[in-house]
């Protein structure tokens, strides 16, 4: 059955840097656009970075461009976030989730999250 | 930046039924689909591409498109559909591509 397991969140003070990782498994990965969504306690969905299946076109949120960082290695079936320059309104738990085979397509599967607190 | 509205919240009695309404300009142009979240979980998918229903949800959710308004109908309440409901389109025709609306809590009261 598909699985996406997130990893990598925890405590970071503002300013610091974070990589979270998703293990993905059960489908073809490298067929599948990808996308990082964040909900903030309490809050609404946010979403926040989207790749292409091959990584060649990469989309972000405003609030998060120009720090955080959207990857993908098809070989190893992962997903990861570089997140740079945290601020305390990054707090959030962070989901990743599979997009479908085209851009447009739902997000039909989702990790179970991993939560990312910013704060000194 | 394109904005989807929702209700915060909708309140039905079980076995009624229970509409979650999205509004956007011209929503009816897009795509629209619909996530269920109960608490501690994650998002799952109930309705996509406006109408259709991925495979193991139930017949009682259903979804229409159409103008300024998109709409996730749940027919005949049960007490196990309380949750948080989101509606998300693509917006292709900005930079800001993925929009979630706010999010409607459904209470079966």
């Amino acid at each position: 059955q598909v699985q996406l397991v997130e990893s990598g969140g925890g405590l970071v003070k503002p300013g610091g840097s974070l990589r979270l990782s998703c293990a993905a498994s059960g489908f073809t990965f490298s067929d599948y656009y990808m996308s990082w969504i964040r909900q903030a306690p309490g809050k609404g969905l946010e979403w926040v970075s989207y790749i292409s299946s091959s990584g060649s076109t990469i989309y972000y949120a405003d609030s998060v461009k120009g720090r955080f960082t959207i990857s993908r290695d098809n070989a190893k079936n992962s997903l990861y976030l570089q997140m740079n320059s945290l601020r305390a309104e990054d707090t959030a738990v962070y989901y990743c989730a599979s997009g479908g085979a085209v851009a447009g397509d739902p997000f039909d599967y989702w990790g179970q999250g991993t939560l990312v607190t910013v704060s000194s | 930046s394109y904005v989807l509205t929702q209700p915060p919240s909708v309140s039905v009695a079980p076995g009624k039924t229970a509409r979650i309404t999205c509004g956007g300009n011209n929503i009816g142009s897009k795509s629209v689909h619909w996530y269920q979240q109960k608490p501690g979980q994650a998002p799952v998918l109930v309705i996509y591409y406006d109408s259709d229903r991925p495979s193991g949800i139930p017949e009682r959710f259903s979804g229409s498109n159409s103008g300024n308004t998109a709409t996730l109908t749940i027919s005949r309440v049960e007490a196990g559909d309380e949750a948080d409901y989101y509606c998300q389109v693509w917006d292709s025709s900005s930079d800001h591509l993925l929009v979630f609306g706010g999010g409607t809590k459904l209470t079966v009261l």
